[in-house]
């Protein structure tokens, strides 16, 4: 079965500042994974996808992830944060032949100013 | 389109009491999955279903819940006699195949037991 590992409960992190959330799978012959963010209050918005082709997959507000197989991680960056990226962060993970998202425990980011 | 419906948004049930959550899917949308989330915790996979059939229920607890999605009308996930630990938030998502590139969440149900 597929395992989603967030080593990072929390993340504080000032604002402007550079913020990495780390996130390793299991491994699997085939696997598509997934970042969401949670703001509080509301649902899961899913924030990027690796399904297949480059490694380095990009998100509208900046933020970028990069799947590394060797590895089995698939680590979300942002250069700069804003104080509206607080929020909870899940990494999730699919075998390629699954019907149901394994999710990391999640990593909650506290943008101070 | 709206977006997947969950209602509703809070449910406060005493312990023994039956809890009904609906979720009404994108349109479109004819598989609809139920998660779990724990208070600290991240989502845990409950049931997957497709349009009156349950594909995957591994996720389920054996006793007091169930889960269903009729032909007309939303999908329903039932606990029964609920205790203080069923107390989560539960969310809905569809997607219109089984891939699940395209899933959406609903903003999910808080289910307090006192």
């Amino acid at each position: 079965a597929q395992s989603v590992t967030q080593l990072d409960s929390q993340v504080p992190v000032f604002e402007e500042a550079p913020v990495e959330l780390r996130c390793n799978y299991s491994s699997s012959v085939s696997v598509y994974l997934f970042w969401y963010v949670q703001y509080p209050n509301q649902g899961l918005q899913l924030l990027l996808k690796y399904l297949s082709g480059s490694t380095l997959v990009e998100s509208i507000n900046g933020f970028e992830a990069e799947f590394n197989k060797s590895q089995t991680s698939f680590h979300l960056r942002k250069p700069s944060v804003h104080i509206s990226d607080t929020a909870e962060y899940f990494c999730a993970a699919v075998g390629a032949a699954g019907n149901k998202l394994t999710f990391g425990g999640g990593t909650r980011v506290l943008v101070k100013p | 389109n709206a977006g997947v419906m969950q209602n509703p948004r809070h449910l406060v049930r005493r312990r023994g009491q039956e809890a009904r959550l609906r979720c009404s899917p994108m349109k479109g949308h004819s598989h609809v999955y139920w998660y779990r989330q724990l208070p600290e915790e991240g989502l845990k996979f409950m049931v997957y279903l497709q349009k009156e059939n349950i594909i995957d229920e591994s996720g389920m607890p054996k006793e007091r819940f169930s889960a269903e999605f009729p032909k007309e009308g939303p999908s329903i996930l039932r606990i029964q006699q609920v205790v203080r630990g069923d107390s989560a938030a539960y969310f809905c998502a569809s997607s219109p195949d089984r891939s699940l590139e395209k899933l959406f969440f609903g903003s999910g149900t808080q289910l307090s037991v006192l």
